[in-house]
């Protein structure tokens, strides 16, 4: 693909409710990384695949977020029993910090803006 | 505690004037300092970024100038046009070519008048 996808692009649910957030990195890059943007704020690290290695879960801001990734290319983040402060927008990009560039240029995607009612 | 403060919050800058917006960093480990620019709707998308062994890089109208002392960077915007209206975040990162998570500064938001 020509960049890095995420899906859905707007997602709106209810308090309590489970969201899976989907992001779709660009092919051949090993390394991929969950933001999330609040309003009036940066952005914030969540959390960083690399290969095959164990993900650097520390940004993570509580139990009911996860993420994984299969066959190191897609990733899912998942937040259990969203709750209203979880509403922000979720950014994914990747990077191939392994190739022959080794370049630590972040390749973002257009993001999910999750609204929690 | 934020690693990476990132002034002013807002700018509005005349059409050919200069844009300049500034960060400072508190961790001496970062070896990456990226800026990305982020247009409404849209993913960042990096702009510029600089390494701490060179104390300026300059790509056509944005410019970095990197203080290494004082643990500050700029992006100077030279010839500011409409076009350049868009969030500007800074980033700070360490562990070069591993691939690591980036600190980010909350942004700045530049107007460009016409």
């Amino acid at each position: 693909g020509a960049g890095v996808s995420q899906s859905p692009s707007n997602k709106v649910t209810e308090k309590g409710k489970d969201v899976e957030l989907r992001c779709d990195p660009i092919s051949g890059h090993t390394a991929l990384y969950w933001y999330r943007q609040s309003l009036g704020q940066g952005l914030e690290f969540l959390i960083y695949f690399q290969g095959n290695s164990a993900p650097d879960k520390s940004g993570l801001p509580s139990d009911r977020f996860s993420a994984e990734r299969t066959g190191g290319s897609v990733s899912t983040l998942t937040i259990q029993r969203t709750q209203q402060e979880d509403s922000a927008v979720y950014l994914c990009a990747s990077s191939s910090p392994a190739g022959e560039s080794r370049t630590d240029t972040q390749y973002f995607g257009p993001g999910t803006r999750l609204t929690v009612l | 505690q934020q690693q990476v403060k990132q002034s002013p919050q807002s700018l509005i800058v005349q059409k050919g004037g200069i844009s300049i917006i500034n960060c400072a960093y508190e961790n001496t480990a970062f070896d990456y300092f990226p800026w990305y620019q982020q247009f409404p709707g849209k993913g960042p998308a990096l702009l510029i970024a600089i390494r701490p062994d060179v104390s300026e890089k300059k790509e056509g109208r944005f410019t970095i100038s990197f203080n290494k002392s004082a643990k500050q960077f700029s992006l100077h915007i030279m010839d500011s046009q409409p076009g350049d209206s868009a969030t500007y975040f800074c980033a700070a990162s360490r562990g070069f070519g591993a691939g690591t998570a980036l600190i980010f500064g909350k942004g700045t938001t530049l107007s460009v008048s016409s």
